[in-house]
Protein backbone atom coordinates (compact mmCIF):
# COMPACT_ATOMS: atom_id res chain seq x y z
CA UNK A 1 0.00 0.00 0.00
CA UNK A 2 1.22 3.58 -0.51
CA UNK A 3 1.94 6.05 2.15
CA UNK A 4 3.11 9.52 2.36
CA UNK A 5 5.10 11.07 5.19
CA UNK A 6 5.99 14.43 5.76
CA UNK A 7 8.58 16.49 8.29
CA UNK A 8 8.67 18.12 10.30
CA UNK A 9 4.89 17.89 11.98
CA UNK A 10 5.70 20.90 13.30
CA UNK A 11 8.02 23.99 13.13
CA UNK A 12 8.51 27.64 14.79
CA UNK A 13 11.12 29.76 13.02
CA UNK A 14 12.09 33.25 13.21
CA UNK A 15 11.57 35.80 10.12
CA UNK A 16 14.43 35.71 7.90
CA UNK A 17 15.32 31.83 8.39
CA UNK A 18 15.91 29.20 5.57
CA UNK A 19 13.21 26.38 5.53
CA UNK A 20 13.37 22.83 4.30
CA UNK A 21 10.45 20.78 4.03
CA UNK A 22 10.21 16.92 3.22
CA UNK A 23 7.96 14.82 1.91
CA UNK A 24 8.13 11.19 0.52
CA UNK A 25 6.06 8.81 -1.09
CA UNK A 26 6.22 4.78 -0.19
CA UNK A 27 4.56 2.18 -2.68
CA UNK A 28 4.36 4.29 -5.56
CA UNK A 29 6.56 5.11 -8.68
CA UNK A 30 6.13 8.29 -10.68
CA UNK A 31 3.35 9.98 -8.50
CA UNK A 32 2.32 13.37 -9.48
CA UNK A 33 3.26 15.53 -6.62
CA UNK A 34 2.04 18.81 -4.94
CA UNK A 35 2.75 21.32 -2.26
CA UNK A 36 0.01 22.80 -0.77
CA UNK A 37 -0.50 25.76 2.23
CA UNK A 38 -3.56 26.44 3.66
CA UNK A 39 -3.89 29.20 5.86
CA UNK A 40 -5.86 29.46 9.54
CA UNK A 41 -9.62 28.25 8.95
CA UNK A 42 -9.15 28.76 4.56
CA UNK A 43 -8.45 26.48 1.63
CA UNK A 44 -6.09 24.96 0.24
CA UNK A 45 -3.61 27.01 -1.94
CA UNK A 46 -1.75 25.24 -4.59
CA UNK A 47 1.96 26.16 -4.61
CA UNK A 48 3.89 23.69 -6.43
CA UNK A 49 3.30 20.43 -8.23
CA UNK A 50 5.52 18.14 -10.42
CA UNK A 51 4.92 15.37 -12.80
CA UNK A 52 8.39 13.96 -12.56
CA UNK A 53 11.96 14.46 -11.41
CA UNK A 54 13.38 17.88 -12.02
CA UNK A 55 9.48 19.22 -13.41
CA UNK A 56 8.34 21.73 -11.03
CA UNK A 57 5.56 23.80 -11.98
CA UNK A 58 4.87 26.87 -9.86
CA UNK A 59 1.74 28.64 -9.34
CA UNK A 60 2.39 31.28 -6.86
CA UNK A 61 5.03 33.62 -7.17
CA UNK A 62 6.68 34.05 -3.90
CA UNK A 63 9.81 33.34 -2.10
CA UNK A 64 8.96 29.65 -2.20
CA UNK A 65 10.48 26.98 -4.12
CA UNK A 66 10.64 23.30 -4.64
CA UNK A 67 12.62 20.64 -5.70
CA UNK A 68 12.42 16.82 -6.40
CA UNK A 69 15.49 15.32 -6.11
CA UNK A 70 14.32 11.99 -6.66
CA UNK A 71 11.29 10.58 -7.90
CA UNK A 72 9.48 10.04 -4.70
CA UNK A 73 11.12 12.72 -2.73
CA UNK A 74 9.39 16.64 -2.79
CA UNK A 75 10.82 19.31 -0.94
CA UNK A 76 9.42 22.85 -0.28
CA UNK A 77 12.37 25.49 0.65
CA UNK A 78 12.77 28.96 1.52
CA UNK A 79 16.08 30.75 1.93
CA UNK A 80 14.15 33.51 3.91
CA UNK A 81 10.95 33.32 5.67
CA UNK A 82 8.29 35.91 6.11
CA UNK A 83 5.98 36.30 8.56
CA UNK A 84 3.38 35.28 5.90
CA UNK A 85 4.64 32.34 5.63
CA UNK A 86 3.09 30.87 8.46
CA UNK A 87 0.42 28.10 7.78
CA UNK A 88 -0.40 24.59 8.03
CA UNK A 89 1.73 22.88 4.11
CA UNK A 90 0.69 20.04 2.84
CA UNK A 91 1.88 17.51 0.20
CA UNK A 92 -0.01 14.80 -1.49
CA UNK A 93 0.37 12.73 -4.80
CA UNK A 94 -1.64 11.84 -7.35
CA UNK A 95 -1.37 8.91 -10.05
CA UNK A 96 -1.97 11.38 -12.55
CA UNK A 97 -2.36 14.67 -12.87
CA UNK A 98 -6.43 14.60 -13.76
CA UNK A 99 -9.24 13.01 -13.10
CA UNK A 100 -7.82 11.22 -9.62
CA UNK A 101 -7.72 11.07 -6.27
CA UNK A 102 -5.05 12.76 -4.21
CA UNK A 103 -3.17 11.30 -1.40
CA UNK A 104 -2.62 14.04 1.46
CA UNK A 105 0.03 13.57 3.64
CA UNK A 106 0.01 14.33 7.16
CA UNK A 107 1.01 18.19 7.18
CA UNK A 108 3.32 20.71 8.75
CA UNK A 109 2.19 23.02 10.69
CA UNK A 110 4.83 26.12 10.08
CA UNK A 111 4.57 29.13 12.76
CA UNK A 112 6.99 32.01 11.54
CA UNK A 113 7.47 34.86 14.49
CA UNK B 1 -9.42 32.88 -9.04
CA UNK B 2 -11.47 30.75 -7.30
CA UNK B 3 -12.90 27.82 -9.06
CA UNK B 4 -15.19 25.91 -6.29
CA UNK B 5 -16.90 27.77 -3.44
CA UNK B 6 -18.89 26.06 -1.19
CA UNK B 7 -22.12 27.08 0.69
CA UNK B 8 -22.48 27.63 3.93
CA UNK B 9 -19.40 28.18 5.20
CA UNK B 10 -20.20 26.74 8.66
CA UNK B 11 -23.01 24.62 9.64
CA UNK B 12 -23.93 22.69 13.21
CA UNK B 13 -26.37 20.16 13.21
CA UNK B 14 -27.70 17.53 15.53
CA UNK B 15 -26.19 14.61 16.15
CA UNK B 16 -28.63 11.84 14.03
CA UNK B 17 -29.85 14.99 11.23
CA UNK B 18 -28.89 14.99 7.67
CA UNK B 19 -26.19 17.47 6.70
CA UNK B 20 -26.18 18.89 3.47
CA UNK B 21 -23.06 21.30 1.57
CA UNK B 22 -22.96 23.00 -1.80
CA UNK B 23 -20.30 23.77 -4.46
CA UNK B 24 -20.82 25.70 -7.35
CA UNK B 25 -17.97 26.15 -9.56
CA UNK B 26 -17.36 28.62 -12.48
CA UNK B 27 -15.89 26.74 -15.26
CA UNK B 28 -16.58 23.62 -17.33
CA UNK B 29 -14.67 20.09 -15.37
CA UNK B 30 -14.15 16.69 -16.14
CA UNK B 31 -14.94 15.57 -12.74
CA UNK B 32 -15.67 16.91 -8.72
CA UNK B 33 -14.30 15.62 -5.96
CA UNK B 34 -15.59 15.82 -2.12
CA UNK B 35 -12.89 15.29 0.53
CA UNK B 36 -12.85 15.35 4.80
CA UNK B 37 -10.74 17.51 6.23
CA UNK B 38 -10.28 16.70 10.47
CA UNK B 39 -9.15 19.36 12.28
CA UNK B 40 -4.86 19.89 12.08
CA UNK B 41 -5.30 17.00 9.20
CA UNK B 42 -4.66 16.08 5.86
CA UNK B 43 -7.43 15.30 3.66
CA UNK B 44 -9.20 12.45 3.11
CA UNK B 45 -10.73 11.91 -0.29
CA UNK B 46 -14.65 10.99 0.20
CA UNK B 47 -15.97 10.56 -3.24
CA UNK B 48 -15.66 11.30 -7.17
CA UNK B 49 -18.10 12.10 -9.46
CA UNK B 50 -17.56 12.45 -13.26
CA UNK B 51 -19.24 15.25 -15.45
CA UNK B 52 -21.31 12.49 -16.90
CA UNK B 53 -23.15 11.40 -13.55
CA UNK B 54 -25.85 12.96 -11.78
CA UNK B 55 -25.43 11.02 -8.60
CA UNK B 56 -23.45 8.93 -6.74
CA UNK B 57 -23.48 7.15 -3.26
CA UNK B 58 -21.04 5.96 -0.53
CA UNK B 59 -21.84 4.75 2.53
CA UNK B 60 -23.53 7.56 4.03
CA UNK B 61 -22.59 9.78 1.56
CA UNK B 62 -24.78 11.20 -1.40
CA UNK B 63 -23.42 13.36 -4.16
CA UNK B 64 -25.37 15.10 -6.73
CA UNK B 65 -23.89 16.97 -10.05
CA UNK B 66 -25.43 19.45 -12.35
CA UNK B 67 -23.48 20.44 -14.91
CA UNK B 68 -26.09 23.14 -15.96
CA UNK B 69 -26.12 24.63 -12.80
CA UNK B 70 -22.42 24.19 -12.54
CA UNK B 71 -23.29 23.18 -9.03
CA UNK B 72 -22.90 19.72 -6.54
CA UNK B 73 -24.15 19.07 -3.28
CA UNK B 74 -23.05 16.53 -0.62
CA UNK B 75 -25.05 14.85 1.46
CA UNK B 76 -24.54 12.94 4.83
CA UNK B 77 -27.18 11.34 6.19
CA UNK B 78 -27.58 10.01 10.13
CA UNK B 79 -24.69 12.52 11.06
CA UNK B 80 -22.59 11.10 13.51
CA UNK B 81 -19.81 12.98 16.38
CA UNK B 82 -17.37 11.23 13.97
CA UNK B 83 -18.19 13.68 11.30
CA UNK B 84 -17.38 16.99 12.45
CA UNK B 85 -14.75 18.30 10.00
CA UNK B 86 -14.15 20.31 7.23
CA UNK B 87 -15.48 19.54 3.65
CA UNK B 88 -14.17 20.72 0.69
CA UNK B 89 -14.92 20.09 -3.20
CA UNK B 90 -12.46 19.84 -5.40
CA UNK B 91 -12.59 20.52 -9.44
CA UNK B 92 -9.93 19.76 -12.07
CA UNK B 93 -9.26 23.06 -14.21
CA UNK B 94 -6.50 21.92 -17.03
CA UNK B 95 -3.72 19.84 -15.83
CA UNK B 96 -4.51 20.24 -11.52
CA UNK B 97 -7.67 20.50 -8.98
CA UNK B 98 -8.67 23.15 -7.02
CA UNK B 99 -10.24 23.09 -3.68
CA UNK B 100 -12.90 25.15 -2.86
CA UNK B 101 -12.68 27.07 0.52
CA UNK B 102 -14.99 24.16 2.39
CA UNK B 103 -17.71 24.13 5.08
CA UNK B 104 -16.67 23.74 8.46
CA UNK B 105 -19.56 21.09 10.28
CA UNK B 106 -19.98 20.34 13.67
CA UNK B 107 -21.95 17.99 15.06
CA UNK B 108 -23.63 18.40 17.95
CA UNK B 109 -24.16 15.66 20.64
Amino acid sequence: SQTIHQWPATLVQPVGSPLSLECTVEGTSNPNLYWYRQAAGRGLQLLFYSIGIDQISSEVPQNLSASRPQDRQFILSSKKLLLSDSGFYLCAWSQTIKGNEQFFGPGTRLTVL
Amino acid sequence: SQQGEEDPQALSIQEGENATMNCSYKTSINNLQWYRQNSGRGLVHLILIRSNEREKHSGRLRVTLDTSKKSSSLLITASRAADTASYFCATDVWDKIIFGKGTRLHILP
